[in-house]
């Protein structure tokens, strides 16, 4: 079944602190998409990033960076140099290509970023 | 492009009530899909369609939620009686081809319904 599995539950840092959000995921298919997004506090879902299950290269984005190990089931996502303006829900979540492409979704990392 | 649209933003009514969201995904999405966000948690999946045609429903609470999708585009969420634990943010999220495109899925803003 699937399953997103984000351990940390609130994590306070301090400005142009480096921070990773831990993302752990059970599925039964060989193919499928790991998605991150971000929920500001005015609510709306922005989407990140997403990787799918054949390609385990780390992706960069200025201050962003990716981790994806199928070996662990792991997809973790490291913000460089914080700032205030990644105060924010991070949400991890998985997709199955042959079970209707719904996306299931860990319960969320807040990030509180303090200058 | 335009994004998906939902309205209304937010609704309060008294328990037993009954209340509709609207939907209104990006111009030739397939695939249209119902989140219940209730506040702490992650989006769980309602009702996932294709077209006209439900394709996942096995977590929509059928006595009280329905929904449709007419012709294929807007699509509306009905909650009939509401429970105080039906207050939640209700995302609404379309895609062109599941899987496909850089991000895939778009979501709307939401609408936040409380219960009292």
């Amino acid at each position: 079944a699937q399953k997103v599995t984000q351990a940390q539950t609130e994590i306070s840092v301090v400005e142009k602190e480096d921070v990773t959000l831990d993302c752990v995921y059970e599925t039964r298919d060989t193919t499928y998409y790991l998605f991150w997004y971000k929920q500001p506090p005015s609510g709306e879902l922005v989407f990140l990033i997403r990787r799918n299950s054949f390609d385990e290269q780390n992706e960069i984005s200025g201050r962003y960076s990716w981790n994806f190990q199928k070996s662990t089931s792991s997809f973790n996502f490291t913000i460089t140099a914080s700032q205030v303006v990644d105060s924010a829900v991070y949400f991890c979540a998985l997709s199955e290509w042959g079970r209707g492409n719904k996306l299931v979704f860990g319960a969320g990392t807040i990030l509180r970023v303090k200058s | 492009e335009a994004g998906v649209a939902q309205s209304p933003r937010y609704k309060i009514i008294e328990k037993r009530q009954s209340v509709a969201f609207w939907c209104n995904p990006i111009s030739g999405h397939a695939t249209l899909y119902w989140y219940q966000q209730i506040l702490g948690q992650g989006p769980k999946l309602l009702i996932q369609f294709q077209n006209n045609g439900v394709v996942d429903d096995s977590q929509l609470p059928k006595d009280r939620f329905s929904a449709e999708r007419l012709k294929g585009v807007d699509s509306t969420l009905k909650i009939q009686p509401a429970k105080l634990e039906d207050s939640a943010v209700y995302l609404c999220a379309s895609t062109y081809s599941p899987g496909q495109g850089s991000s895939g899925y778009t979501f709307g803003s939401g609408t936040r319904l409380t219960v009292v």
